[in-house]
């Protein structure tokens, strides 16, 4: 089975903030993975498919890089509705999603 | 709009089944493949079945294989899940998920006496 390892769990950050979070594959995955917010009580939301693009109408402070491997996502100017718990999910297989840990961004 | 509806939960003894229900409506329900992800209290993502577009080809988390059934019907634009032998863990809200990433609010279990 293909294990997610993201980090970090959660961060602490200023508005305004440049935030990064990485996400690790156990093998390759090419760039089947995705990038997911999550905010209480409602369901997770695509913001980064394909690794690298953005979803629709999702603010362009959100991006993605990374194939292979090792992944990325950044925030580049944190917000206070980005309040969130985000999660990296791969799509290549086996089993067919898997999911990160989860890193929760808090605003300092 | 893409609108995935999830329904059929609520409190069951362990042991006890249950059937979840997801309404698709926005899309063409038969050309997509279909999730359901679980997400316990306070915990992550967790994948739980997928199916194929025409419901030949399933497949499930080692979890709940055996005791989870997931099927389709392309002509009512609806998912199921079929949970039997349910326990405490398969305590969680349930999510059904389109194949490119469109989820519905979820529907939660709890698996209590």
């Amino acid at each position: 089975d293909i294990q997610m390892t993201q980090s970090p769990s959660s961060l602490s950050a200023s508005v305004g903030d440049r935030v990064t979070i990485t996400c690790q594959a156990s093998q390759d995955i090419s760039n089947y993975l995705n990038w997911y917010q999550q905010k209480p009580g409602k369901a997770p939301k695509l913001l980064i498919y394909d690794a690298s693009n953005l979803e629709t109408g999702v603010p362009s402070r959100f991006s993605g890089s990374g194939s292979g491997t090792d992944f990325t996502f950044t925030i580049s100017s944190l917000q206070p509705e980005d309040i969130a718990t985000y999660y990296c999910q791969q799509y290549d297989n086996l089993p067919p999603w898997t999911f990160g840990q989860g890193t929760k961004v808090e605003i300092k | 709009e893409v609108q995935l509806v999830e329904s059929g939960g609520g409190l069951v003894q362990p042991g006890g089944s249950l059937r979840l229900s997801c309404a698709a409506s926005g899309f063409t329900f038969s050309s997509y493949w279909m999730h359901w992800v679980r997400q316990a209290p306070g915990k992550g993502l967790v994948w739980v079945s997928r199916i194929n577009s025409d419901g030949s080809s399933t497949s499930y988390a080692d979890s709940v294989k055996g005791r989870f059934t997931i099927s389709r019907d392309n002509a009512k634009n609806t998912l199921y899940l079929q949970m039997n032998s349910l326990r405490a863990e398969d305590t969680a809200v349930y999510y059904c998920a389109r194949d490119d990433g469109h989820w519905g609010k979820g529907t939660t279990v709890t698996v209590s006496s």
